[in-house]
């Protein structure tokens, strides 16, 4: 079964600085990961995905992730962060093994929330 | 497309209480999942289904926890009875089944039971 881990439950930036949350997946089989974030009050919504195309992908709001299969890793960043970044946000990882019995099954790390001063 | 739909936004119980939580998906999404978020526990997949039939429901806490798609448009989660524990955010999500697309959730349904 694959399965994703976010390291560090909360990450504190100041504004202008450099955002790293770190995600890594355990997979048999060539996971699909997504990062999504969630807004207080609100559902998530999907930053980026990594489907096996690009090991680059670059999301909305200036964020990006590299998929590191010698690593398997995929972790967010953004080169300067803004008061408006600071959300919860989760990594996750769909099946992709079309003989699986769990095919299509989405699952989320446990979530950063990332917190930014002024 | 209005996105995912969930009914209601709030909802307050009593213990012992049924509560039924609903979802609609985005049309012509075959995938559909319920998600329970707390703060101890985060994010939990509780069951999902692909073109209406359950796929995989370990994540259902108990016998008390039922979930139901009877059409494409419309999904059921039932808690029956309720307890204080179930109080939750539970979020319906829906996708295509391609394991390469998103997921778009809907705005969730706060649930107390006290």
């Amino acid at each position: 079964a694959q399965s994703v881990t976010q390291l560090g439950s909360h990450v504190s930036v100041s504004e202008g600085a450099l955002v790293l949350l770190r995600c890594n997946y355990s997979s048999s089989v060539p996971p699909y990961l997504f990062w999504y974030v969630q807004y207080p009050n609100q559902g998530l919504q999907l930053l980026l995905k990594y489907t096996s195309a690009a090991t680059l992908v670059k999301g909305i709001n200036g964020f990006e992730a590299e998929f590191k299969k010698s690593e398997t890793s995929f972790h967010l960043t953004k080169p300067s962060a803004h008061m408006s970044d600071a959300a919860e946000y989760f990594c996750a990882s769909r099946e992709g093994d079309a003989g699986g019995t769990s095919y299509g099954k989405l699952t989320f790390g446990q979530g950063t929330i990332l917190t930014v001063h002024p | 497309d209005a996105g995912v739909i969930q009914s209601p936004r709030h909802e307050v119980t009593e213990m012992g209480q049924e509560v039924t939580l609903r979802c609609k998906p985005i049309s012509g999404h075959n995938s559909l999942f319920w998600y329970r978020q707390t703060m101890m526990r985060g994010l939990e997949l509780l069951i999902y289904f692909n073109n209406n039939v359950p796929i995989d429901d370990s994540g259902m806490p108990e016998d008390r926890f039922s979930a139901k798609m009877p059409n494409a448009s419309f999904s059921t989660l039932k808690i029956q009875p309720s307890e204080p524990r179930d109080s939750a955010v539970y979020f319906c999500a829906s996708s295509h089944q391609d394991p390469r697309t998103e997921a778009f959730f809907g705005q969730g349904t706060r649930l107390t039971v006290v």
